[in-house]
């Protein structure tokens, strides 16, 4: 009964693929995030969609793309690898009002 | 645009010892979060602040909110081994009630 989970938790490949990772929520909450945390930990938002609707689209390169076929689902797709990817990347889940964030497991994304 | 400064970033005490964590935010915010993030893992949610002269504690741990100083304290009481972990907050502006900031996170080690 895992809150929000994310697949998969290691990506390992090599430069320039395409790869995508996926995020489910089963808490309802009508409010997704992906977030990147870098060797440092340091944590940067990335993008966030309500109830299917992108609402933040910080800046990052084109070559990432989420996409959200329901409130439950938020998907990440990274085109061209880069070794700068390398990072884990963080879902997670809220509900519009103000309540915490609800993070997954994480996924570790390391670039050769 | 909301900045959140956190400090110290390294923190290292003995156990038994009180401590506290700062997180200053640059701009209104309606709401202040505190979350703990254990080494290779996610980032679980602490404590949610809402209001000026907000206080919540758990255990060892004790989170304030001086909104008017745009301050919160994260406040250890006699440290154990058990609250070695990278502690975030993260504030969320006025503005844009979608997206939270998070501060660098300050690493809290205990020894005994």
């Amino acid at each position: 009964d895992t809150a929000v989970s994310q697949t998969p938790k290691y990506l390992v490949t090599q430069m320039g693929n395409d790869k995508s990772i996926k995020c489910e929520q089963n808490l309802g909450h009508d409010t997704m995030y992906w977030y990147k945390q870098d060797s440092k930990k340091f944590l940067k938002i990335m993008f966030s969609y309500n109830n299917k609707e992108l609402i933040i689209n910080e800046t990052v390169p084109n070559r990432f793309s989420p996409k959200s076929p329901d409130k439950a689902h938020l998907n990440l797709h990274i085109n061209s690898l880069e070794l700068g990817d390398s990072a884990v990347y963080f879902c997670a889940s809220s509900q519009t009002g103000g309540g915490p964030q609800h993070f997954g497991d994480g996924t570790r994304l390391s670039i050769l | 645009e909301l900045k959140v400064e956190q400090n110290p970033l390294f923190l290292s005490m003995q156990e038994g010892k009180n401590y506290t964590i700062y997180c200053n935010y640059s701009t209104t915010s309606d709401r202040l979060y505190w979350y703990r993030q254990d080494p290779g893992k996610s980032l679980e949610s602490l404590f949610v602040l809402l209001s000026n002269g907000a206080v919540k504690q758990e255990g060892r741990l004790m989170a304030s909110l001086d909104t008017k100083a745009r301050l919160s304290t994260l406040h250890i009481t006699a440290a154990v081994h058990d609250l070695s972990a990278t502690y975030f907050c993260a504030a969320r502006p006025d503005t844009n009630a979608g997206k939270s900031t998070f501060g660098d996170g300050t690493t809290l080690t205990v020894k005994p």
